[in-house]
């Protein structure tokens, strides 16, 4: 068990290139979560996945974010026609069902330019 | 409304002393889950300790301890004999059914 692992961990982009970033969870986690962190601030909610489905999508993942989680194991988010407002860590997050903690990835720094 | 409360943004703590970070969170669901993670500098969001609304006694883990009041919704974290290394940002989080809610942090300092 190696952890959950995200990929990449950095990345640069010209504004209005599209981002894909990957998640891959602990393999036994069923729950995957997508977080968005700005500097100074905890990180918010954008998309939670049980196995492949998606049960809920934040308010703040706009038209230009898509997550898929095929088969149920690793994650991908897009975001299409990058904003620097996007600019942020992408933090992904894997569980068992509850009980238990949440573990987190290192997450993805983008910064749109 | 806000779910999770952080009212102290930093704090200095001299090595080797006890520190504690303060959280107050605000649900009407029975079941939950309090967690409090470390982010250092490098970005890692690190599980630190949790406590499930229905467990009757503390949580610790080594040198941390959450202070759980659970009439007054409070979820303390208390670090003991504070290190250089535990300087980093600490985020108290609170989960309802799936989804985890994080405060807006704590800064901690630690001076030697």
């Amino acid at each position: 068990d190696t952890g959950v692992s995200q990929d990449p961990r950095h990345k640069i982009t010209k504004r209005g290139q599209n981002v894909t970033f990957r998640c891959d969870p602990i393999s036994e986690h069923n729950r995957l979560y997508w977080y968005r962190q700005t500097l100074g601030q905890g990180p918010e909610f954008l998309t939670y996945f049980q196995n492949e489905a998606q049960l809920e999508k934040s308010r703040l993942l706009s038209d230009r974010f898509s997550a898929e989680r095929p088969k149920g194991s690793f994650s991908t988010l897009e975001i299409q026609r990058t904003e620097q407002g996007d600019s942020a860590m992408y933090l992904c997050a894997s569980s068992l069902t509850d009980p238990g903690g949440v573990d987190f990835g290192p997450g993805t720094r983008l910064l749109v330019l | 409304a806000q779910k999770i409360t952080q009212t102290q943004p930093g704090m200095f703590v001299q090595e080797k002393e006890a520190v504690t970070l303060d959280c107050t969170y605000d649900t009407s669901d029975p079941s939950y889950g309090l967690f409090w993670y470390k982010q250092p500098s490098s970005g890692e969001m690190i599980f630190l300790i949790y406590q499930g609304s229905y467990d009757q006694q503390n949580a610790t883990e080594g040198r941390y301890s959450l202070n759980f009041q659970k009439a007054r919704k409070s979820a303390n974290l208390v670090i003991s004999a504070s290190q250089l290394g535990d300087s980093a940002m600490y985020f108290c989080a609170m989960r309802e059914r799936y989804k985890l809610s994080f405060g807006a942090g704590t800064t901690v300092t630690v001076r030697a």
